[in-house]
């Protein structure tokens, strides 16, 4: 499996665009990049998923380059309530696995 | 309708108990897994099921048994309870696993104190 790597933490403000960058130097072919979000007191919860270029939802985009060592999670416009850690994961079909890096604490502030 | 639910929410156990958490999701999916979630909060695999076969154990002690009944179930017992135990459990359920649609839906966890 591929290992990502992330910025521990990241403080911000409301209304701000916040960037989360992982690498995954070792992704291979069939990888996904995959984003969780978790909030203290709950399981983590999947945001958004990708294998190249952009995706975008109703809660964030994800950038990933041509050499697809890299992922950028953006979340637009943030709020006090997108205070979470935050997950890249790097899966391949059948792995039967899921595996979590240490995540990226982002505190949101007023 | 809680999509993948967990009992009990919290447990505090003396140590050398033996005690079972319990997990159930709703969504047909056919994949199940057991998280645990350390005081540092790193969350680490334990054990992956697929259509009540155990596909993944993840060099977790032998006190630790997780039982699939059904596609549906993945109950997990512990043995003789350390204080190392004491941790966030987590189950999760996802329909297929890696590559594309990898989205796992989580427990709300189990808080497992051992005392």
């Amino acid at each position: 499996l591929a290992k990502t790597t992330q910025p521990i933490s990241m403080d911000s403000y409301e209304g701000q665009e916040v960037n989360i960058t992982c690498s995954h130097n070792n992704i291979a072919t069939n990888d996904y990049i995959t984003w969780y979000q978790q909030f203290p007191s709950q399981g983590p919860r999947f945001i958004i998923q990708g294998y190249k270029t952009k995706v975008t939802n109703e809660v964030a985009s994800l950038f990933i380059p041509a050499d697809r060592k890299s992922s950028t999670l953006s979340l637009p416009r943030v709020s006090l309530s997108d205070t979470a850690v935050y997950y890249c994961l790097v899966a391949r079909s059948n792995d039967y696995k899921l595996s979590f890096g240490a995540g990226t604490t982002v505190t949101v502030r007023a | 309708d809680t999509a993948v639910s967990q009992t009990p929410k919290y447990l505090v156990t003396q140590m050398g108990n033996d005690k079972s958490i319990k997990c159930e999701q709703n969504l047909g999916h056919d994949t199940m897994y057991w998280y645990k979630q350390d005081s540092k909060k790193f969350l680490k695999i334990m054990f992956s099921y697929n259509n009540k076969e155990l596909i993944i154990n993840e060099t977790v002690p032998n006190r630790f048994s997780p039982k699939s009944p059904d596609k549906a179930h993945l109950n997990l017992h512990i043995n003789s309870l350390e204080l190392g135990d004491s941790a966030v459990y987590f189950c999760a359920s996802s329909p297929v696993t890696g590559g594309a649609n990898t989205e796992a839906f989580f427990g709300q966890g189990t808080r497992l104190t051992v005392v």
